[in-house]
């Protein structure tokens, strides 16, 4: 079974400040799908980025970019100039393609991610 | 325009009570989920539905009942309400295909069921 693994619970950056949340999984599949949400106190999730395990491009969404280590199984998301409306759960999210309607997101526990002004 | 929409937002009951949760979604997708959020926050996969059948069931209590009267609505009916229902249930859907862009799941805006 795929399991997704966020470590740190809590994380803290100065506004306009980097900062980057870490991310492993398990896997034994080559192909699959990695996904980063956002959850602000909201509670909405929302789609922040993805990547494709085959593509040996990191995926970059104008702030966001990931670190994608394959090998590693390693999948972190740097926040760039980091601004108050960041501040939210983020959970790192692995789905299996290729299952048609049986495929299902598998979470992390996610990380609280603070921005101090 | 709302992608994915849920009612109610809210829901507080007593134990014991039957409630549903409806789900609509506006993207033309053919799979649709519900996912169940505990108080750790932890997400979990409770059923997938493709064009109205059911495709997932992750070992759910069969309490819980879903219903998709068509491919765009997936409606959560729960019985008999236990203390450790409560939780922020999410609907979500996704094209359903192989791609990135198709596997993508957009959620709902979450529901919050207290029950007490």
């Amino acid at each position: 079974a795929q399991t997704v693994t966020q470590s740190q619970p809590e994380m803290s950056v100065q506004e306009a400040e980097t900062v980057t949340l870490s991310c492993t999984y398990d896997t034994s599949e080559s192909d699959y799908y990695l996904f980063w949400y956002k959850q602000p106190p909201s509670r909405q999730m929302i789609l922040v980025i993805r990547q494709e395990a085959y593509k040996q491009q990191n995926a970059t969404e104008n702030r966001f970019s990931v670190n994608f280590q394959k090998a590693a199984k390693s999948f972190s998301l740097k926040i760039s100039d980091s601004q108050l409306g960041d501040a939210a759960m983020y959970f790192c999210a692995y789905v299996r393609p290729f299952t048609g309607a049986n495929s299902k997101l598998t979470f992390g526990k996610g990380i609280t991610l603070s921005v101090r002004p | 325009d709302t992608a994915v929409s849920q009612t109610p937002k809210y829901l507080v009951t007593q134990m014991g009570n039957d409630k549903s949760i409806k789900c609509e979604q506006n993207l033309g997708h053919d799979t649709m989920y519900w996912y169940k959020q505990d108080s750790k926050k932890f997400l979990k996969i409770m059923f997938s539905y493709n064009n109205k059948e059911l495709i997932i069931n992750e070992t759910v209590p069969n309490r819980f009942s879903p219903k998709s009267p068509d491919k765009a609505h997936l409606n959560l009916h729960i019985n008999s309400l236990e203390l450790g229902d409560s939780a922020v249930y999410f609907c979500a859907s996704s094209q359903g295909g192989t791609s990135v862009i198709q596997e993508t799941q957009y959620f709902g805006p979450g529901t919050r069921l207290l029950v007490l």
